[in-house]
């Protein structure tokens, strides 16, 4: 079975400063997507950035990028030029590309404080 | 991205009653799912909601607690049924579309408080 740990459950960060955010997994999969999504305080589940395990490339959306490390199964989001706006609850996702049930597994959840 | 809408956005129930959340979709798509958030806690998976048939349910969740309808491609509900306190979570429904299968985007939740 799938799992997904985000084993930091509170961070805070600086305005216009960088934060990484950690998430690992664990599958036997070869064929999987990775995601990170973003709840703030409105509660609406916004999807900030996808990876396909395929590609050794790094996702890059605007500010937000994550560290794909496939061998060490490690996902990891850096948000840089942290704003006011990015203050959320972040989860990381999991999804099996073979089994195409679209079904996700998400990590515990980091919330992010971003201070003025 | 879908636009996806849930009625009621809110609602606060007293025990043993039931509810029915609906999700509704600006466009067809192939897949809906519905999440259960528990207070401060993580999203899981009650069911997938299947277009003219019976719902796929999580381990953990039954059709009796939580039956689920999909009439078309663009429309389901689900049900609370017999509600406790325990029961008191945020509902969401979630959607895949043909284009992009493997993205899931989210409605904006349902905020169920069982009294």
């Amino acid at each position: 079975a799938q799992t997904v740990t985000q084993s930091q459950p509170e961070m805070s960060v600086q305005e216009a400063e960088t934060v990484t955010l950690s998430c690992t997994y664990d599958t036997s999969e070869n064929n999987y997507y990775l995601f990170w999504y973003k709840q703030p305080p409105s509660r609406q589940m916004i999807l900030v950035i996808r990876q396909e395990a395929y590609k050794q490339q790094n996702a890059t959306e605007n500010r937000f990028s994550v560290n794909f490390q496939k061998a060490a199964k490690s996902f990891s989001l850096k948000i840089s030029d942290s704003q006011l706006g990015d203050t959320a609850m972040y989860f990381c996702a999991f999804m099996n590309g073979s089994s195409n049930t679209g079904k996700l597994i998400f990590g515990q959840g980091t919330t992010l404080q971003v201070k003025p | 991205s879908a636009v996806i809408s849930q009625k009621p956005s809110r609602d606060i129930c007293q025990r043993g009653t039931s509810l029915t959340i609906q999700c509704q979709v600006d466009s067809q798509v192939t897949m809906m799912f519905w999440y259960r958030q528990q207070p401060g806690q993580s999203l899981t998976l009650i069911a997938t909601a299947n277009q003219g048939s019976e719902a796929t349910y999580e381990s953990g969740f039954v059709i009796d607690k939580f039956p689920i309808s999909r009439p078309n491609l663009t429309f389901s509900t689900l049900t609370v049924s017999n509600m406790s306190p325990e029961d008191s979570s945020i509902y969401l429904c979630s959607v895949t579309s043909g284009v992009r299968y493997n993205e899931q985007f989210f409605g904006p939740g349902t905020r169920l408080t069982v009294l």
